[in-house]
């Protein structure tokens, strides 16, 4: 059972599209995060917020923008989109564990295709 | 960005043999190292999260060791079978509360 859901999962779509990837999470953590991932390469952290109207940029630079107005939603969205954002994105939430570890949770990911 | 890396990249065992990766991150600013399972398709798992020097995690036939002096973490896994075939990533996370993956190890477990 997924406590973070990821809309949509795979979307195409053609330069210069407006698009938002959806990220939820059912566990009331205040932190959450967006990773992009290419193809043989590490996650790196594009965005993340510690709260409701926090957000922050990592540090990978991207054109896309955040918003947190409410605890359980992260969306992310692209104004434009590019061939060269063509990408998966992986959204994460982390709360600490009974021991104390600050534990990521994440998504199933989506994959967008610009074309 | 700090430099987390993980060897091998990719690795191709038998069913049953026995197995280990490696992640290596900064000694400076350490606060945990964790280390994730992510199969095709699907969301990446914690695996362990490790805090002190030496600590040792196991979870079945997983298990794993950490170094914060050098800078080193092992992954082992014994008796490799089928359904361990994922790729395992290492993430260290510092005292900013920042979290830094590395590439990850592809695992594939041929029956």
């Amino acid at each position: 059972e997924a406590d973070i859901y990821q809309t949509p999962r795979y979307l195409v779509i053609g330069t210069g599209k407006k698009i938002t990837l959806e990220c939820s999470q059912t566990m009331g953590h205040d932190k959450m995060y967006w990773y992009q991932q290419d193809p043989g390469m590490e996650l790196h952290l594009i965005h993340y917020s510690y709260g409701v109207n926090s957000t922050e940029k990592g540090d990978l630079s991207s054109e896309s923008t955040v918003s947190r107005i409410r605890t359980e939603h992260f969306p992310l969205t692209l104004e434009s989109a590019r061939p060269s954002h063509t990408s998966q994105y992986l959204c994460a939430s982390s709360g600490f564990t009974g021991t104390g570890a600050n534990v990521l949770t994440f998504g199933a990911g989506s994959r967008l295709t610009v074309l | 960005i700090l430099n987390v890396e993980q060897s091998p990249q990719s690795l191709h065992v038998q069913e049953g043999d026995s197995t280990n990766f490696t992640c290596s991150f900064p000694s400076s600013n350490f606060y945990a190292l964790h280390w994730y399972r992510w199969e095709t398709a699907k969301s990446p798992e914690a695996l362990f999260v490790m805090t002190l020097n030496g600590d040792e995690k196991k979870k079945g036939r997983i298990s794993a060791t950490l170094n914060t002096k050098e800078g080193y973490s092992y992954l082992y896994i014994k008796g490799s079978q089928p359904e361990d075939s994922a790729t395992y990533l290492c993430a260290f996370y510092n005292t900013g509360n920042q979290f830094y993956f590395g590439t990850g190890t592809s695992l594939t477990v041929i029956p």
